[in-house]
């Protein structure tokens, strides 16, 4: 069964452009959750998807947002790019939203310039 | 909120021998699922053991076990046999049950180099 997988891998952006990041889950996984990751402030929670639904928001601001599909496959979006929005972005699904493990994508590498 | 606390930024450890990554959390909740998850060089995420804090019994995967301690709210991860592709950041996550939120609080990592 393929993993999950994210698209593109690397990305390089200039401050104020937009990005759309991809997230295809596990065959059946029905939940896709995504982070960001820093060397700041670490790995942090942005948005939770199921059933083409959000279901957790994170402390983000609005210019990040996301949505699902019918087919469980995920995109996020952030808009007027700022330099502070480097970062790896990670992908993980599950079957469903609580009591099922996560698996992680490889990430999309975001560079803003 | 919770929190996830790891007090090491890095460990070594020589080959073959056990090492153990500590990780503290904090929160109000009775009943939560605590994980640790292994990120090599390749950034990819892959699980390593998980522990749910209603079940006593400490989780063991192969060569990685884990100390729950429940009321003292710590979480260590032991690793055996240490071998080389063990070297990886290690990080500690909580995830509510009360919630039913499927997101994760991770702490800050430990970096774990294995000398041959």
């Amino acid at each position: 069964k393929a993993g999950v997988t994210q698209t593109p891998r690397y990305l390089i952006k200039t401050r104020g452009q937009q990005v759309t990041l991809s997230c295809s889950p596990i065959s059946g996984h029905r939940s896709v959750s995504w982070y960001q990751q820093t060397p700041g402030q670490g790995l942090q929670f942005l948005f939770e998807y199921f059933s083409e639904t959000q279901r957790n928001k994170g402390n983000f601001p609005g210019r990040f947002s996301g949505r699902q599909f019918s087919n469980s496959r995920s995109e996020m979006n952030v808009s007027t790019l700022e330099l502070g929005d480097s970062a790896l972005y990670l992908c993980a699904s599950s079957l469903q939203p609580g009591g099922d493990e996560q698996y992680f994508g490889p990430g999309t590498r975001l560079t803003v310039t | 909120a919770q929190t996830v606390t790891q007090s090491q930024p890095e460990m070594s450890v020589q080959e073959a021998e056990t090492v153990t990554l500590s990780c503290t959390y904090d929160t109000s909740e009775s009943d939560y699922y605590l994980f640790w998850y292994k990120q090599p060089p390749s950034r990819q995420m892959i699980l390593v053991i998980r522990q749910e804090a209603y079940k006593q019994q400490n989780a063991t995967e192969n060569r990685f076990s884990v100390n729950f301690q429940k009321a003292a709210k710590s979480f260590s991860l032991k690793i055996s046999d240490s071998q080389l592709g063990d070297a990886a950041m290690y990080f500690c996550a909580y995830r509510s049950v009360q919630t039913g939120a499927n997101n994760l609080f991770f702490g800050t990592g430990t970096r774990l180099t294995v000398i041959p």
